[in-house]
């Protein structure tokens, strides 16, 4: 079957570090990506990884262990606007069909 | 550059009423389009995904349909809503398949509150 884990809630404090995991079983592996998505909003692109090892991307990194089924996501130097839920999909095979978890609701606090 | 547009961005309907949310994406051809949905305090869930006209598969069995009557088109139909169907609606595209490591992309979305 298909099933991706994440924490439900995060809390965190403003200009901390916080790291978000993600763990997974699918069929099909073809690539793991990370979504921001504000309250009301839609979902925003934060990351991909296909291979393993850490991608960086400004204060955003993404990490991927394909054997482990895992993957986490870590923000630096946290601001306020870091606020939102934080959403794991890993690409499915072909034709790019995103399986999702449910989010990480990540609250930043002054 | 690619953008995608969704419409209505909210719609109360009541239950048993028909439903059309329509999506367009421009600035690309033959794009992968695909319908979500997300329940209140749920994951996003695929609905509906396509990889050309009139080439529709369906994820999930349930009152709902989906057209491509053009490249770049893509709408989410009910003939009667039900309560259930209520939810934030998200439409998205991706290059075709043959682009390796491509991003998907959504759309803004659609709240629907069925009554």
């Amino acid at each position: 079957g298909q099933n991706i884990d994440q924490p439900t809630e995060m809390t965190a404090t403003e200009g901390a570090i916080v790291q978000i995991n993600c763990t997974y079983q699918t069929s099909g592996f073809n690539g793991l990506f990370w979504y921001q998505q504000h309250a009301g909003e839609a979902p925003t692109f934060l990351s991909y990884n296909v291979l393993d090892g850490l991608e960086e991307k400004g204060r955003f990194s993404s990490f991927l262990s394909r054997s482990k089924g895992y993957s986490y996501l870590l923000l630096k130097e946290l601001q306020m606007k870091d606020s939102a839920s934080y959403l794991c999909a890993v690409r499915d095979g072909w034709p790019d069909k995103l399986i999702f978890g449910t989010g990480t609701r990540l609250q930043v606090f002054p | 550059s690619q953008t995608i547009h969704q419409w209505p961005a909210t719609l109360v309907q009541p239950v048993g009423s028909p439903l059309s949310l329509e999506c367009t994406v421009e600035g690309t051809s033959n794009p992968n389009l695909y319908w979500y949905r997300q329940a209140a305090g749920r994951g996003l869930q695929l609905l509906f995904y396509s990889i050309g006209i009139d080439q529709i598969s369906s994820e999930v069995p349930q009152n709902l349909s989906a057209s491509r009557p053009q490249d770049r088109q893509f709408i989410l139909s009910s003939k009667k809503l039900l309560l259930s169907d209520s939810g934030f609606y998200l439409c998205a595209w991706s290059l075709p398949a043959d682009s390796s490591g491509n991003t998907i992309y959504f759309g803004e979305g659609s709240w629907l509150t069925v009554v």
